[in-house]
């Protein structure tokens, strides 16, 4: 299985500061068709979770501007580019390139 | 609006079965594959399988593979995942969520259910 290794694990942040967190894989992620299947998912708590990124950059419809996803090979990075309230919640990476798709282990963002 | 609705919690007893449902419309599971993902606190989420409706074909992690069965019905929209022994450590919240079997270009969908809590004690 592919095996997505999230860090840090816990990230306090300040309203209105940047975050970012980190997404590596213990290998590629280019599927057969030249994409990589590499998306991000919030999870606030008490919801199902929620895709914001896909394709590695792609910003779903309705998700704030201020989250945007990045990377290439086997590193990618989701960033908050002015952290609010409602971004409490657990964040994980996920990949749909191979089966079984598999998600990081959460990183779990707190406001400080 | 809600795109999948999923069947209520369960309280059941180790041993016994169970079969959990999804239900969602044309749009959520023709040409769709349908996953469940597990969800213990503190563990994280794991994706359990996939199936798509239109033609019955699953997948299922190594890891849920023989502990748990998906199956769907196109006609009504529906796939379910069923345990037929149940055991504590499957005591879970479990999503099923959509998206396109063709992912390949552009934007595609990406939704979930409310969640089925099941909880397993003696």
């Amino acid at each position: 299985d592919v095996v997505l290794t999230q860090s840090p694990v816990s990230l306090p942040v300040i309203v209105g500061q940047p975050a970012s967190i980190f997404c590596r894989s213990n290998e590629g992620l280019v599927f057969s068709d030249g994409n990589i299947y590499l998306n991000w998912f919030q999870q606030r708590p008490g919801q199902s979770p929620r895709r914001l990124i896909y394709k590695v950059s792609s910003r779903d419809s309705g998700v704030p501007d201020r989250f945007s996803g990045s990377g290439s090979g086997t590193y990618f990075t989701l960033k908050i580019s002015r952290v609010e309230a409602e971004d409490v919640g657990i964040y994980y990476c996920s990949q749909g390139t191979r089966w079984p798709w598999t998600f990081g282990q959460g990183t779990k963002v707190e406001i400080k | 609006e809600v795109q999948l609705v999923q069947s209520g919690a369960e309280v059941k007893k180790p041993g016994e079965s169970l079969k959990i449902s999804c239900q969602g419309s044309a749009y959520t599971f023709s040409n769709s594959w349908i996953a469940w993902v597990r969800h213990v606190p503190d563990k994280g989420l794991e994706w359990m399988g996939i199936i798509a409706p239109d033609d019955s074909d699953t997948q299922y992690s190594p890891s849920f593979h023989g502990r748990v069965t998906i199956s769907a019905d196109k006609s009504i929209n529906s796939a379910y995942l069923q345990w037929s022994t149940l055991e504590a450590s499957d005591t879970a919240m479990y999503y099923c969520s959509s998206r396109p079997r063709d992912v390949s270009v552009g934007p595609y969908f990406d939704f979930w259910g409310q969640g089925t809590l099941v909880t397993v004690s003696s």
